[in-house]
């Protein structure tokens, strides 16, 4: 149980276009899911905090004109890297945190390695 | 601000050496601390979650204890399968669930 997808696990795309992560939770509904960011050998850095049908709640430092979250449904959460640049080349994983009593725990995805060139 | 600093940053094991990695935190009211195994371009694998001083949560060869500031992950007899980095992270009540996570420690268990 608690398996979060991502997709795609894997990107190339050319600067100045918008790519998009898709993160599921697939057996179990997600209050809250969040997004992280993983430079190598660095640890997570939260992104963003997204609740299912309200905005996004942005990390200092984060644009969030550039990185735009839906969160659709209590299993569906989406990344948006728009005008993407080479800086912005990363390890993207989003975790869910599930909708029942009790347990704090976040569930993670596989991540999805994005590449720009 | 909430703090995680977990040592050492790497460490390198015979199969069969038992040793502990240490996570140190500082938070303001303690919801929950996780341990989780990252593997090398994969998102991280939950493990624990300890929720107050004197717990102690067991699994297969690792088990993981907390005090009031640190945690520490014990690792009895590891094998290669175990290598890994295990990331250490905190919970602050009353902050929707936020996760503030420390950097690591890189594992290798050798035969």
């Amino acid at each position: 149980g608690a398996v979060v997808s991502q997709h795609p696990s894997w990107v190339i795309c050319k600067s100045g276009t918008s790519v998009k992560i898709e993160c599921r939770s697939l057996d179990f509904q997600a209050t809250t899911m969040f997004w992280y960011r993983q430079f190598p050998k660095q640890s997570l850095m939260l992104m963003a905090t997204s609740n299912e049908g309200s905005k996004a709640t942005y990390e200092q430092g984060v644009e969030k004109d550039k990185f735009l979250i839906n969160h659709a449904s209590l299993t569906l959460s989406t990344l948006t890297v728009t005008s993407a640049h080479p800086e912005d080349s990363s390890f993207y994983i989003c975790s869910a945190h599930p909708k029942r009593p009790g347990g704090y725990e976040q569930y993670f995805g596989p991540g999805t390695r994005l590449t720009v060139t | 601000e909430d703090q995680v600093t977990q040592s050492p940053e790497a460490l390198r094991l015979q199969e069969g050496e038992s040793s502990s990695l240490n996570c140190s935190y500082t938070v303001s009211g303690l919801r929950g601390l996780f341990w989780y195994r990252q593997d090398p371009g994969k998102g991280p694998e939950f493990l624990f979650t300890l929720y107050s001083a004197g717990e102690e949560k067991e699994k297969e060869r690792l088990k993981a204890t907390l005090t009031k500031k640190e945690s520490f992950l014990h690792i009895t007899a590891p094998k290669p399968e175990d290598s890994a980095t295990y990331l250490c992270a905190v919970q602050a009540g009353g902050t929707a669930s936020k996760l503030t996570f420390g950097t690591g420690t890189r594992l290798q268990v050798t035969l």
